[in-house]
This record gives structure tokens, sequence and C-alpha cells, in this order.
């Protein structure tokens, strides 16, 4: 069973840089898209932006000039980076696979499994 | 368009039948996915594609589409369903991922 572990800096200053990794154990990273999600205190759900298999990415319209995200085949894993950080990119942040398709005019596109969240903090 | 609209609060009777709903344009031709969400815990996928369950969510949980609207139904809500759930799609473009707003469950 794929399983997604993280680790990254859990408290930054404002304008510091978010950086968060994602290792896959289980499982290789080849045919899914591996995605970054984060969630505010007491808010829903926010898509950062995902990199699938070939290294394409793509990214939430309102965090892409600040977003990057890479991936190490040979570790097995992906990472975040998020530039010039405030106080409302303090969010859980969580890891997930991905895999859309379509067949038959339908498509579908799922998150599973979810890494653990982090709890990245903004504070001077 | 890239927007999921989802109710902010449903409640049910214990044991009996609710259905959370959440609509977009984007559901015209993606299905849905569904996430439950515990207060202090990652999400967890309950539906996705045309009506499937992940091994270990009970039959209680299943989904549907109709045109631009999916709709997670429990049916015999349980206690330890009280959470908020969360649908997912992609845009019509298939390149951005949107969430619903989220809906909160509570078990009376």
């Amino acid at each position: 069973q794929v399983q997604l572990q993280r680790w990254g800096a859990g408290l930054l200053k404002p304008s510091e840089t978010l950086s968060l990794t994602c290792a896959v154990y289980g499982g290789s990273l080849s045919g899914f898209y591996w995605n970054w999600i984060r969630q505010s205190p007491g808010k829903g759900l926010e898509w950062i932006g995902e990199i699938n298999h070939s290294g394409r990415t793509n990214y939430n319209p309102s965090l892409k000039s600040r977003v990057t995200i890479s991936m190490d085949t040979s570790k097995n894993q992906f990472s975040l980076k998020l530039t010039s950080v405030t106080a409302a990119d303090t969010a859980q942040y969580y890891c997930a696979r991905d895999r859309p398709n379509c067949t038959g005019g339908w498509c579908c596109s799922w998150f599973d499994p979810w890494g653990l969240g982090t709890l990245v903090t903004v504070s001077s | 368009s890239s927007e999921l609209t989802q109710d902010p609060a449903v409640s049910v009777a214990l044991g009996q039948t609710v259905r959370i709903t959440c609509q977009g344009d984007s559901l015209r031709s993606y299905y849905a996915s569904w996430y439950q969400q515990k207060p202090g815990q990652a999400p967890v996928l309950v539906i996705y594609g045309k009506n499937n369950r992940p091994s270990g969510i009970p039959d209680r949980f299943s989904g549907s589409n109709s045109r631009n609207t999916a709709s997670l139904t429990i049916a015999g809500a349980q206690a330890e369903d009280e959470a908020d759930y969360y649908c997912n799609s992609r845009d019509t473009s298939g390149d951005l991922v949107v969430f619903g707003g989220g809906t909160k469950l509570t078990v009376l």
C-alpha cells in the first residue's frame, strides 16, 4: 500500500520560503500526478499544484507566481517551494496522489492516498 | 468554469438518509470525488469515479452525478459519519483541480 511521508520546516517568518518534501513509499512516481493541498485553520481545502510523472506541472492561478513543485525520481519524492510567505500562508499542508483519466466521455480524478498534514505557521 | 458549490451545513437524524450535493459546470464531464474529514485528521477518500468506494468505506456511502450536480448519499447515517465532506473534480480544461467549500454534516 502506497504511503506518503512529508517533512519540512514548520515555523517561518514573513518573506521566507516554505519548503516541504513528500516521499512515496510502496509505489512509484510513474503514472500518477503528485499534488500539494493546503487548509488554513478553520477553512476548506485549497489546491496548490501538481507535478506528473513526466515533470509537467500545473498550479493554482492564485499561487502560481510563488509556487514551484519539483520531483526527484531517484529518491521517489516530490517537493513544494512557496516563496515570500505571509501569515495568510499559515495552514496544514498535505501531499496527495492523483491519477486523472477519461473514458467514454467522462473523466475522473481523485486523491488517494494523502500524507499526514504538516502545520506551517508564518509569524514574525 | 472552476468552481464547485456545496451547502455549508447539513444535518440528519441518526439512522436516516442524507444527501450532500456539489454543483459546478465541470461536473457535466467530470465525476466528483468525495472526501470525509474529521477534526485534526487528513481527508479520506470515500467515493470516486461513477460510484466507487475505496476498500474499507462502508456501503452506506454512494455517489451519483446528474447534469452539473454531484451527490453523496449516506444511507442510514451513523454517529461516526459526523464530519466535513468535500467534493472535488478538475475544471473543464483538466489542468486545474477544484474543491467545493465543504459541507459540515451533523448527525442528530
